[in-house]
């Protein structure tokens, strides 16, 4: 079965750059999320799409903006890059259907080093 | 707000031993999701299971298995006699079924040695 698409699976940038991730959530899916996972730690949630509309925001930095295409596929913009935003970035998708309480599947993650 | 407790930081055991990963929640939902994912050394987070507030009857997958009680807020995963592959962080999670989110515990590292 098809899964998340996440691209690219490693990111090096240096300090002040500009990082780019791509998610291509699981077909039919109208949901997508992504989370951050520093070193050691849970993954925290960033931001939320449903249906091409920011849905929900959680600790997401001024300096990172995201959006969902009409194709559904969603992009993380992250920019003036600092060497805490190193970290594995995890996009996931979900059916939200007429219940909003369905799995959320995860991609396999993008890591980013920022040098 | 929510909140999600994993005591275990680590926990490590030698192969074929069962060990239960503790998970215990907070909410003011009186309707909500619990989960668990499995997230390898390699780094995906693997979905394991879904369970319903509403619904607290145990489940059980092969070696895996469940223990839900509403009353002591408690969501715990059994796994029987583990086998190496078993090595992972465990998460467990919840999610309102208002907002869309999930809220994570901080893991549990689990080494299963041979």
């Amino acid at each position: 079965a098809a899964g998340v698409i996440q691209s690219p699976r490693h990111l090096i940038k240096e300090k002040r750059e500009t990082a780019t991730l791509k998610c291509y959530p699981i077909p039919r899916h109208d949901t997508v999320y992504w989370y951050q996972q520093g070193p050691g730690q849970d993954p925290q949630f960033l931001i939320s799409f449903y249906e091409k509309m920011q849905s929900d925001k959680g600790s997401i930095p001024d300096r990172f903006s995201a959006q969902q295409f009409s194709d559904y596929h969603s992009e993380l913009n992250m920019s003036s890059l600092e060497l805490g935003d190193s970290a594995l970035y995890f996009c996931a998708s979900s059916a939200q259907g007429i219940s909003r309480a369905n799995t959320i599947y995860f991609g396999e993650g993008s890591w980013l080093t920022v040098v | 707000a929510q909140k999600v407790t994993q005591a275990q930081t680590e926990i490590s055991v030698v192969e074929k031993e069962d060990v239960t990963l503790d998970c215990v929640y907070e909410t003011r939902d009186t309707t909500y999701y619990l989960f668990w994912y499995k997230q390898p050394p390699s780094g995906e987070l693997v979905f394991l299971i879904r369970r319903n507030s509403f619904d607290e009857q145990n489940e059980i997958s092969g070696r895996y298995s469940w223990n839900f009680q509403k009353s002591t807020s408690s969501f715990n995963f059994t796994i029987t006699a583990s086998q190496v592959v078993d090595s992972a962080v465990y998460f467990c999670a919840l999610r309102r079924t208002s907002g869309s989110r999930l809220t994570f515990g901080e893991g549990t590292q689990l080494t299963v040695n041979p």
